[in-house]
Order: C-alpha cells, then structure tokens, then sequence
C-alpha cells in the first residue's frame, strides 16, 4: 500500500529564511514523487518531481527536494523564503502498478512573514 | 505552457440535483482524472479514464458518479443525485502516456445546498 505523511500541518518561516517541508512516505514499489503547490482560489501547480533519476530534484521558483530511500523522505527546501511562497504544499506518491493515481497527503500550509 | 481547463469555477445546487462538472485536458494527454477535496481534508482520488473507458475508480467513485469524453476534447463527471456530502473541490488532471507529467486545473467548488 501507499501512503504519505507530511509531518506538519503548518509552517511559518521569516522572509529571507529557509524553508523546509517535511514528507515522509510509503511505498511498496519504487515510487515516483512529487511535490505540489496550491495558490488561495487555484490549482494545483507541479513544483517538482522525482522519478528515479537523480535523487535532489530542482523545481521552479527556487525549490528543491531530495530523495533519501534509506529514510523513506522527500523534504521540500528552499534556501530564502519569499511572500509569494505561502501557499498549501502538497507531496504526492505515484506507484507504477498498473493503477492510475496519485496519493495525496494532508498538506502543509506556508506562511511567510514580512 | 498547455493548460486543463475546469468549469464552472463554482457551482451551486441543491440536493438530489443532478451536476456536471466539465473539463478541458490538455490536447496529446491520453489519461484523464478526477480528484476532490473536501474542505480541511486530503485530495483523494475519484477515477481515471483511458482509452475511452474507465481504467481505475476509488469507492468514493459508487453508482451516483459517472464520467464521459463525449467529444474527444471534453471530459465530464456527472454526478445523477448530489448530497450535502458531496460538496467539495474538484479537480480534473490528465497526464501524458509516460504518466509522469500530471496536470491539474483550477477546480470547480461545488456546494450541495
């Protein structure tokens, strides 16, 4: 079975201070993951994936997310934060069996204070 | 950049109504979505639809939901008799054939009065 954790529900950071959001997930297969963004009133906007290639993967707006097998993560970072940035962020893991869907988790509300 | 184009972005109805909730995948996309997000909850999956048929469907996805590509361009979700409980967020994806690049819409936001 599949699932994901994002392990805070909420994160409030500085402007200009790192950001990390915290996903930790399980799979039976190798699975390819994913990182989402959703904007007040928006969709939902890819930011980066991970599909077994290399293991830290670049997304827009400055993000970045590594792949660590041995400790089932793929924590979201972004070196300065900007007031742009708060938005609900949600990590996702797709399996290759057969099945069409991503699994969703809870999601991480960013608020990024002036 | 190719966009999914969901409509309406809000629709409201009263219960036992029926609705349908249109989208627009992205042209080359070969495998269509239906997700919903109920209010403070988790996105979860509805369907998927390929090769004009439905290829997976969750047990939220019962006999009071449908989809169709009617025209080749166009991918509903028909939902025959709306309940309170149906209100939510829904977003439509398609994805290309190496299923690795999911695209979302903006949602529609139904709420069942």
């Amino acid at each position: 079975a599949q699932s994901v954790t994002q392990l805070d529900s909420h994160v409030s950071v500085s402007e200009g201070t790192p950001v990390l959001l915290r996903c930790n997930y399980s799979s039976s297969y190798s699975p390819s993951l994913f990182w989402y963004v959703q904007h007040p009133n928006k969709g939902l906007q890819l930011l980066l994936k991970y599909t077994s290639a290399a293991t830290l993967v670049k997304g827009i707006n400055g993000f970045e997310a590594e792949f660590k097998k041995s400790e089932t993560s793929f924590h979201l970072t972004k070196p300065s934060a900007h007031m742009s940035d708060a938005a609900e962020y949600f990590c996702v893991v797709s399996v290759w069996t057969g099945a069409n869907n991503l699994f969703f988790g809870t999601g991480t509300r960013l608020t990024v204070i002036p | 950049e190719p966009e999914v184009t969901q409509t309406p972005s809000h629709q409201v109805t009263q219960m036992g109504q029926e609705v349908i909730l249109r989208c627009v995948p992205i042209s080359n996309h070969l495998y269509f979505y239906w997700y919903r997000q109920i209010l403070g909850q988790k996105v979860e999956f509805l369907v998927s639809f390929y090769n004009n048929e439905i290829s997976e469907k969750s047990e939220i996805f019962d006999d009071q939901f449908s989809v169709e590509r009617p025209d080749g361009s166009n991918f509903t979700l028909k939902i025959r008799s709306t309940k309170l409980e149906d209100s939510a967020m829904y977003f439509c994806a398609s994805s290309d054939r190496a299923r690795m690049g999911y695209t979302f819409g903006s949602g529609t936001r139904l709420t069942v009065v």
